[in-house]
């Protein structure tokens, strides 16, 4: 079966920085994407990795091993508006979206 | 502005009744997908439609349907065999095949049974 497993909840405090991972076992892949989605609200596009590597857009940072199935979203100089849940999805090889159950980010002042 | 857009944003519905949810695009977007949400959980397909008046079941599609007449447009019945209607519904689109394969969402709609 196709499985994506992220952390359930995290805590942060303002200011710090947090890394969300990702890990998935799919038929196939086409590509990761991380969503941010806050209470109530649709999920907004943040990054999307299909070679190895890190990419780099302003605080926000995302990372992909294809050899080992896992990601990460790094997010630096955090505020307090970045409280919400963030979404790890992987495209498979039929072109579907495969979505994790996301994670939700709590920050503290 | 380009966008989705989907209506009502709360529905409430008394059980047994059949209910359709809007979704409209104007982004000229080929593919129009169909996902409920449920609290803690992550999105689940439901239905989705690569052209119009085709379309293909997701993982649940039990007790909903589609349509697909135009390509603008892709609403979707809750009927009353599903039996656990009450969620928060989401509609997404990508753009022609070889743009991007990101997803739009609409801004969802949270029906409730009562």
């Amino acid at each position: 079966g196709q499985n994506i497993d992220q952390p359930t909840e995290m805590t942060a405090t303002e200011g710090a920085i947090v890394q969300i991972n990702c890990t998935y076992q799919t038929s196939g892949f086409n590509g990761l994407f991380w969503y941010q989605q806050h209470a109530g609200e649709a999920p907004t596009f943040l990054s999307y990795n299909v070679l190895d590597g890190l990419e780099e857009k302003g605080r926000f940072s995302s990372f992909l091993s294809r050899s080992k199935g896992y990601s990460y979203l790094l997010l630096k100089e955090l505020q307090m508006k970045d409280s919400a849940s963030y979404l790890c999805a992987v495209l498979d090889s039929n072109y579907q979206l495969i979505w994790g159950a996301g994670t939700k980010l709590i920050i503290k002042p | 502005d380009g966008g989705i857009t989907q209506s009502p944003k709360y529905l409430f519905r008394k059980e047994g009744q059949n209910v359709t949810l809007s979704c409209e695009q104007n982004l000229n977007h080929d593919a129009m997908y169909w996902y409920r949400q449920d609290p803690g959980q992550g999105l689940r397909l439901i239905y989705y439609s690569q052209i119009v008046n085709d379309f293909q079941k997701g993982d649940i599609a039990e007790g909903y349907s589609v349509s697909r007449e135009k390509k603008e447009s892709f609403p979707l019945t809750v009927t009353s065999a599903q039996k656990n209607p009450t969620a928060f519904y989401l509609c997404a689109s990508t753009p022609p095949s070889g743009d991007s394969n990101e997803q739009f969402f609409g801004p969802g709609t949270r029906l409730t049974v009562l």
